[in-house]
Formats: structure tokens, C-alpha cells, sequence
């Protein structure tokens, strides 16, 4: 069974820029998670989708959104780039059904803006 | 919403010797703990996890307790090797709106001393 794909695997913008990165869950699984983790800050959750719907946001601003395909591939884009953007951004998949589930994580997107 | 505080954030330890990494969350209603590993350069792995109904569970060196009152959790790794050194995350999966959402701790950096 393929793992969680994350494409590119590396990026690196401009200030002002906009980007899209992708995320291809776990055959089967229906939710996608993407977290953005820099040095110190840990794991932050920007956002969950499950079956085409955003159903979880964390507290990032209007630049941040995504969207969830309905083969489960999801899309996280970042518009207006800022030097705080730079991550490494990682998405989680897992069933998403209303009983708890292991989530498995894409290797990344590491983002560098400059 | 849910929020979980981890500490230390760094720990050395002698090979050999115990560690253990200590979590607390704030939403009684979180019913799923899992323990991420992430080695340096690589996508965190869950390693171990816990459901509410259990107050302890053992894999081989690593353990997990839960105390449900106190609303903390611990995971503790015996007999360290160096290959235990990473990053180790603790998450609390609970109920917001009605869906299940994972929120990290901020991470504990373990080094493993030969």
C-alpha cells in the first residue's frame, strides 16, 4: 500500500507569491490533515478536510486554504507569501470516520521564501 | 478548544538510562492519544498511542500512561538507545464540532548520549 505522497518535496518563492502544494492520502483514507511545523513552534494545524469538505481550522490567516479532491487528494495554497511562510508543511491522512484512527504523514513540503 | 502542553522540550539522557516525556490537555472529552516519533529529516511515525478506556500500555522499551482525572499523559522509554534520538510529539485527539481533531504538543527534542 503507497504511503502519504506530498509533491514538490521542495520550494523556493518569492515574497508576494503564491503557491500550491499537494498531498495524496492513503488509498482509502478520506481525511486529510495539513500541519505546518517550524523550529520551535512544533506542529500547527492549519486545516482538515474530509469528502471534498473543510471540516477543522486551525487559527492561520485567510492566506491559508485548501481544498480536497473527490479521489481525496488535497491542495493546500498559500497566496501573498511572507518570510514567517518558511516550513516544512506536512499533511496527515487517516480513515476520518467517526471512531479514532492512526494518521500517517507525508514525507513534506519543505517551503523556503525569500 | 483543545490544547496540549509538553515538556521537557529538550532531554539528554545516557544511553541506558529511562527518559520520559511528560503531556497535559485541556478538553476532558479527548478520547485518543497518540506519541509520534520524527528523526531528523524525516516524517513523524506514530510509535505508540492510548484510547481513554486504558491507563497504561507497553510496547517492548516504550510505555504509555493516561490518567484521565489529571489530564495527563506520559511516555516513558526504557533501556535508551541512540537510535531513540529524535523529536517526540504527543497529540490529544477529541470531539470539535462534532468531528475528531488532533492537536500536537510543541515537541520534546530526546538526545541519547552513547
Amino acid at each position: 500500500k503507497a504511503g502519504v505522497t506530498q509533491t514538490p518535496r521542495y520550494l523556493i518563492k518569492t515574497r508576494g507569491q503564491q503557491v500550491t502544494l499537494s498531498c495524496s492520502p492513503i488509498s482509502g483514507h478520506r481525511s486529510v490533515s495539513w500541519y505546518q511545523q517550524t523550529p520551535g513552534q512544533g506542529l500547527q494545524f492549519l486545516f482538515e478536510y474530509f469528502s471534498e469538505t473543510q471540516r477543522n481550522k486551525g487559527n492561520f490567516p485567510g492566506r491559508f486554504s485548501g481544498r480536497q479532491f473527490s479521489n481525496s487528494r488535497s491542495e493546500m495554497n498559500v497566496s501573498t507569501l511572507e518570510l514567517g511562510d518558511s516550513a516544512l508543511y506536512l499533511c496527515a491522512s487517516s480513515l476520518g470516520g467517526r471512531t479514532v484512527a492512526e494518521a500517517f504523514f507525508g514525507q513534506g513540503t519543505r517551503l523556503t521564501v525569500v | 478548544g483543545e490544547n496540549v502542553e509538553q515538556h521537557p522540550s529538550t532531554l539528554s539522557v545516557q544511553e541506558g538510562d529511562s527518559a520520559v516525556i511528560k503531556c497535559t490537555y485541556s478538553d476532558s472529552a479527548s478520547n485518543y492519544f497518540p506519541w509520534y516519533k520524527q528523526e531528523l529529516g524525516k516524517r513523524p511515525q506514530l510509535i505508540i498511542d492510548i484510547r481513554s478506556n486504558v491507563g497504561e500500555k507497553k510496547d517492548q522499551r516504550i510505555a504509555v500512561t493516561l490518567n484521565k482525572t489529571a489530564k495527563h499523559f506520559s511516555l516513558h522509554i526504557t533501556e535508551t538507545q541512540p537510535e531513540d534520538s529524535a523529536v517526540y510529539f504527543c497529540a490529544a485527539k477529541g470531539r470539535a464540532g462534532g468531528y475528531q481533531k488532533v492537536t500536537f504538543g510543541i515537541g520534546t527534542k530526546l538526545q541519547v548520549i552513547p
